[in-house]
């Protein structure tokens, strides 16, 4: 089956510090990738949507600025967390679709804390 | 505002029983529902979805029901275990390129 990665699973940083989470597609071409970040016992909220090549689209209240987004190849998109704060910490998910195919497969997640 | 709405938020059921959650939609131009299962601190897994040109989608002891002209559909599963403790999502979507439109979760407790 498809299958979809992140890197880090887990990370630590200092507020004011940027850091950056990668997602990968393993199997499959990645035409479009999501962004999505969840708060404990709530559900998935979606951060930006990437197009292979295309500027990500972001969601209404999400910072372009703070968190930026690069879907540079069919396999790897990666988002940063720039000038991170505490409120920022939370587990980020990605995932991804190929082509025209309706299945979604996501990562495994990031959980992000900051100090 | 919340396109998908999904009950009941949370679910207890002995081994054995067979526990129904459900979902409404609105957008009738959604014609893609999948359910996702998702344990702590992992990403959602894919579990089965369901096109609306269909009633009823069964894969192993997961099902879906999917009723269009009420706009709603349900998981079940039966013979369900303390292995499928876990939040189980609903979701839609338009079409692909779009992302999904998620419930807001039923956490699911098997007991032995």
């Amino acid at each position: 089956g498809a299958v979809v990665s992140q890197h880090p699973s887990w990370v630590i940083c200092k507020s004011g510090t940027s850091v950056k989470i990668e997602c990968r597609s393993l199997d499959f071409q990645a035409t479009t990738m999501f962004w999505y970040r969840q708060f404990p016992k709530q559900s998935l909220m979606l951060m930006a949507t990437s197009n292979e090549g295309s500027k990500a689209t972001y969601e209404q209240g999400v910072e372009k600025d703070k968190f930026l987004i690069n879907h540079a190849s069919l396999t790897l998109s990666t988002l940063t967390v720039t000038s991170a704060h505490p409120e920022d910490s939370s587990f980020y998910i990605c995932s991804a679709t190929e082509g025209l195919s309706y299945e979604q497969y996501f990562g495994p997640g990031t959980r992000l804390t900051v100090t | 505002q919340q396109q998908v709405k999904q009950s009941p938020q949370s679910l207890i059921v002995q081994k054995g029983g067979i526990p129904i959650i459900n979902c409404a939609y609105e957008n009738t131009a959604f014609d893609y529902f999948p359910w996702y299962q998702q344990f702590p601190g992992k990403g959602p897994a894919l579990l089965i979805a369901i096109r609306p040109d269909v009633s009823e989608k069964k894969e192993g002891r997961f099902t879906i029901s999917f009723n269009k002209s009420a706009k709603q559909f349900s998981l079940h599963i039966m013979d369900s275990q303390p292995g499928d403790s876990a939040t189980y999502f609903c979701a839609a979507r338009k079409n692909s390129g779009y992302a999904l439109n998620f419930g807001k979760g039923t956490s699911l407790l098997v007991t032995p």
